[in-house]
């Protein structure tokens, strides 16, 4: 059974930093690319990030470009994401998800973790 | 970069209805890289279509997906209680490499 879990979300000051977590199991880590999602409280869907298979590409949203870093440690079937310099606007659910098709494909997300809280406030 | 449109924002529907929820590109997307997700309160988003009409593992067949290029089509045939949740289109886009997600349509209960 594939399984996502996040962890790392906490209440965080605005230029805080933060280092999100997702460990996965049930399938091969190494196999395939992974994603970071957000969801702001009562708002819909934002990609944050993907990284490749081997880590050797990563893409950002323009939102977190610059202020955000993802990698893996795939000994570890672990996922990451460092986010500095953090804002209100920040503030949202950081759901790992693992993409569907192996290799250099990046296309869908066929899991999906249950979610990780970070709140940037005061 | 791709913007995706969902329309309408809520739909309100009774069970048994069918329900058509639209999702358009602001440029040609590929087919292949078209997905639909349901996601319900407090739980995290599920794949329903995948490559604009494949659908996912356990997925029922009253859900359905259609369209190309810029319009793109998610179909529930007759609505079953357990389908009233808010749905969103995604497509991967290469140029710049990237994910984007519609803004979601909410089928409600009439």
């Amino acid at each position: 059974e594939v399984q996502l879990v996040e962890s790392g979300g906490v209440v965080v000051q605005p230029g805080g930093s933060l280092r999100l977590s997702c460990a996965a199991s049930g399938f091969t880590f190494d196999d395939y690319a992974m994603h970071w999602v957000r969801q702001a409280p009562g708002k819909g869907l934002e990609w944050v990030s993907l990284i490749s298979w081997d880590g050797g590409s990563t893409y950002y949203a323009d939102s977190v470009k610059g202020r955000f870093t993802i990698s893996r440690d795939n000994s570890k079937n672990s996922l990451y994401l460092q986010m500095n310099s953090l804002r209100a606007e920040d503030t949202a659910l950081y759901y790992c998800a693992k993409d569907a098709i192996g290799g250099y494909s990046y296309t869908h997300f066929d899991y999906w973790g249950q979610g990780t809280l970070v709140t940037v406030s005061s | 970069e791709i913007v995706l449109t969902q329309s309408p924002g809520t739909l309100s529907l009774s069970p048994g209805e069918r329900a058509t929820l639209s999702c358009r590109a602001s440029q040609s997307v590929s087919s292949s890289y078209l997905a639909w997700y349901q996601q319900k309160p407090g739980q995290a988003p599920r794949l329903l279509i995948y490559g604009a009409s494949s659908r996912a593992t356990g997925i029922p067949d009253r859900f359905s997906g259609s369209g190309s290029g810029t319009d793109f089509t998610l179909t529930i045939s007759r609505l079953e209680p357990e389908d009233f949740a808010v749905y969103y289109c995604q497509q991967y886009g290469s140029s710049p490499p990237g994910v984007t997600f519609g803004g979601g349509t909410k089928v409600e209960i009439k």
